[in-house]
C-alpha cells in the first residue's frame, strides 16, 4: 500500500494568518497519461464527515472558499489556508486515490493560536 | 440534492457481524461507485472498499479482504457494508461515500457508530 505521511501532526495558527499542511506519498501519485496528481484533501470537524475540500492536488471542489489551496505533484504536496479562519478548525487529511486499494494521510489538526 | 443517509449505530458482541446500509438519493444511483471507510479512536481514515454499483463489482482492502462485503440494491438505490468476526479494534465510525470519478470522494453519509464490546 502507499503510505501518506503528514507534517505536521497538529499546529496553532492565529486567526487571518496562513496555515500549511505537507503531505508525502511513499510513490509518485502521477496519472501520466493524464498529467494529474490523484491526491485529495479532506477537512473533517466533529461529529461530522470528512468534506472534500481539492482533488486532482489543486482543484478546490465547488462552494470551497478560495482561501484553499492545493499545490504539490509526484509525491510532494501541501495544503494552504492563506487566512485561517474561526471555522476552519478541523482535522485535515491528505488522501491517494492513484493505486486501487486507497490510503489517507495520518491527519493535521488545526487549531487556534 | 445528493444525500446518503446511513443506518443507525450499532452495539455488537465480539465475534459477531454488523451490516450497515447506505441510501442514497438525488442522482443516477448506478453512475457512481460507493466506497466504505472507517474513523476508528485515535486512528487515520481507513478504506475498507467499494462497489461498482453498476454491475455490483467489489474492491476490497487486503486488510478486510477476508471479513467484508459490500452490495448494492439497485431498486432501493442502497449499498450494504458487512463486517464479520468483529474484535474491539473494529469499534470504528463508518462512512459510505460517493465516487465522484476516479476515486474522488464527493458526498458522505453522515455514519454510523460500532461499538464492539463484550
Amino acid at each position: 500500500d502507499i503510505v501518506m505521511t503528514q507534517s505536521p501532526d497538529s499546529l496553532a495558527v492565529s486567526l487571518g494568518e496562513r496555515a500549511t499542511i505537507n503531505c508525502k506519498s511513499s510513490q509518485s501519485l502521477l496519472y501520466k497519461s493524464k498529467n494529474k496528481n490523484c491526491l485529495a484533501w479532506y477537512q473533517q470537524k466533529p461529529g461530522q464527515p470528512p468534506k472534500l475540500l481539492i482533488y486532482w492536488a489543486s482543484t478546490r471542489e465547488s462552494g470551497v472558499p478560495d482561501r484553499f489551496s492545493g499545490s504539490g505533484s509526484g509525491s510532494d504536496f501541501t495544503l494552504t489556508i492563506s487566512s485561517l479562519q474561526a471555522e476552519d478548525v478541523a482535522v485535515y487529511y491528505c488522501h491517494q486515490y492513484y493505486d486501487t486499494s486507497r490510503t489517507f494521510g495520518q491527519g493535521t489538526k488545526v487549531e487556534i493560536k | 440534492q445528493v444525500h446518503l443517509v446511513q443506518s443507525g449505530a450499532e452495539v455488537k458482541m465480539p465475534g459477531a457481524s454488523v451490516k450497515v446500509s447506505c441510501k442514497t438519493s438525488g442522482y443516477t444511483f448506478t453512475n457512481y461507485a460507493v466506497h466504505w471507510v472507517r474513523l476508528a479512536p485515535g486512528q487515520r481514515l481507513e478504506w475498507l472498499g467499494w462497489v461498482n454499483t453498476g454491475n455490483g463489482d467489489t474492491k476490497y482492502s487486503q486488510k478486510f479482504q477476508d471479513r467484508v462485503t459490500i452490495t448494492r440494491d439497485t431498486s432501493a438505490s442502497t449499498v450494504y457494508m458487512e463486517l464479520s468476526s468483529l474484535g474491539s479494534e473494529d469499534t470504528a465510525m463508518y462512512f459510505c461515500t460517493r465516487d465522484l470519478v476516479a476515486g474522488i470522494l464527493d458526498y458522505w453519509g453522515q455514519g454510523t457508530l460500532v461499538t464492539v464490546s463484550s
